[in-house]
């Protein structure tokens, strides 16, 4: 089973469209949950960090769920400059607790 | 803002050659960080070195990786014997020391084995 699993996507969506990306983590040990945004050939960057009393950034919310190891995001009223791909981390609390874990992503595409 | 810097942007080399990949980090941080990534797959732990020393490394990163920080402000990863599966994204990235702290990544050398 894959450290972290994420929708395999491409979700294409129009301006303004709700978009939720469902990510989940095999070592219920894992200590802290990321999301990070990567554009085509850039490097990861911290989107947000998730909490497991849920939180929110503006037109992003993300939640935990430790007990079905279960994160998602959720993207409001899309923006065209929200296409990129969407990564799931997670770093594990044994063997070096600042090792980032990455899913493989899932790619965003919003059109006008 | 403060940020990762990395050189080269582009590194282009013959099997078997050795390369350097260099890296200036925050200046305030710590933790020091290799990841890599092939096209099209995702981003992979290589590397974390703390305190002058390896505090972790995958299982990718064997023999022939070794890493270094020379001086004050550089962090380098070299690769002695270069391998076509070795061409990918390589990406530096440095943190605070602490549990959750943010990782910020540079932009990467991306290297392409012959």
């Amino acid at each position: 089973r894959k450290e972290v699993e994420q929708d395999p996507g491409p979700f294409n969506v129009p301006e303004g469209a709700t978009v939720a990306f469902n990510c989940t983590y095999s070592n219920s040990a894992s200590q802290s949950f990321f999301w990070y945004r990567q554009d085509c050939r850039k490097e990861p960057k911290l989107l947000m960090s998730v909490y497991s009393s849920g939180n929110e950034d503006g037109r992003f919310t993300a939640q935990l769920n430790r007990a079905s190891q279960y994160i998602s995001l959720l993207i409001r009223d899309s923006k065209l400059s929200d296409s990129a791909t969407y990564l799931c981390v997670v770093t594990p609390l044994s063997g070096g607790y600042n090792k980032l874990i990455f899913g493989a992503g899932t790619r965003l595409a919003v059109h006008p | 803002e403060p940020e990762v810097t990395q050189t080269p942007s582009h590194q282009v080399t013959q099997m078997g050659q050795e390369v350097i990949l260099r890296c200036v980090p925050i200046s305030n941080h710590l933790y020091f960080y290799w990841y890599r990534q092939i096209l099209g797959q995702k981003v992979e732990f290589l590397v974390s070195f703390y305190n002058n020393e390896i505090s972790e490394k995958s299982e990718i990163f064997d023999d022939q990786f070794s890493v270094e920080r020379p001086d004050g402000s550089n962090f380098t990863l070299k690769i002695r014997s270069t391998k076509l599966e070795d061409s990918a994204m390589y990406f530096c990235a440095s943190s605070e020391e602490g549990l959750g702290k943010t990782q910020y990544f540079g932009p990467g050398t991306r290297l392409l084995v012959l």
